[in-house]
């Protein structure tokens, strides 16, 4: 079964200082990724996806993320972070159903909050 | 483009009365909506996808009598919380798939989702 693992629960990382969030997942082919963040009481935004070609994306807000399949981990970084950062950040993969209108699923992980230190 | 909108944001209801709640592509077609559930702290938990035109397909462990779905549209989707008990307060988001360019209403395996910015719903 497709699963999501977000190690971190919480990272605190000063302003200015990189970023890196972690994702591992399990899935037996091919795996759709994706990272959304979510501010406080908001619903999720898409920072960037992953289908296929160039296993290193970028995003919006100046994130990226790499594709490795030999350690099947999709980790989100940025350079230099900014007080506005601070959100829950959520590792999702695409889980292929089979059906009427072959409807596809997103599964998440638990997410990581990160805080922003002055 | 691809924005999607939940009416109301917040309600609060009385315990045993039943609340709905609204899920909309505002500039795009959806053949297919998403209901999560999240609770404090957690992450979002899928418990059904809505198929316009067709029944509903929950997730295991959801309860298809108390949470209601209905997919009347191809841009409006609504949950209905049946018989509300403090115990289904929590955080409630839909998501809408737009319909694939050149792929007609059946759509591909595709898995753009645009999410909502979600409905808090407090039981009392």
């Amino acid at each position: 079964a497709q699963s999501v693992t977000q190690p971190d629960i919480h990272i605190t990382v000063s302003e200015g200082a990189s970023l890196e969030l972690r994702c591992n997942y399990s899935y037996g082919a091919t795996p759709y990724l994706f990272w959304y963040v979510q501010s406080p009481g908001q619903g999720l935004q898409l920072l960037l996806k992953y289908f296929s070609g160039d296993t290193l994306v970028q995003g919006i807000k100046g994130f990226e993320a790499e594709f490795k399949r030999s350690q099947s981990s999709f980790n989100l970084r940025k350079p230099s972070v900014h007080w506005s950062d601070a959100a829950e950040y959520f590792c999702a993969v695409g889980a292929a159903t089979f059906g009427y209108s072959s409807a596809s699923k997103i599964i998440f992980g638990s997410g990581t909050r990160l805080s922003i230190r002055p | 483009g691809a924005v999607v909108s939940q009416h109301p944001s917040r309600v609060i209801c009385k315990s045993g009365t039943s609340v709905k709640i609204e899920c909309r592509s505002l500039d795009f077609q959806a053949t297919t909506m998403f209901w999560y559930r999240q609770f404090p702290k957690k992450s979002l938990m899928l418990m059904a996808t809505s198929n316009e035109g067709s029944k509903a397909t929950y997730e295991q462990g959801v309860e298809k009598d108390k949470f209601l779905i209905n997919h009347a549209s191809l841009t409006l989707s609504t949950l209905t919380v049946t018989s509300a008990h403090p115990e289904d307060s929590s955080f409630y988001i839909c998501s809408a798939r737009p319909v694939p360019p050149g792929q007609g209403r059946q759509g591909g395996r595709t898995y753009e989702q645009y999410f909502g910015p979600g409905t808090r719903l407090t039981v009392t």
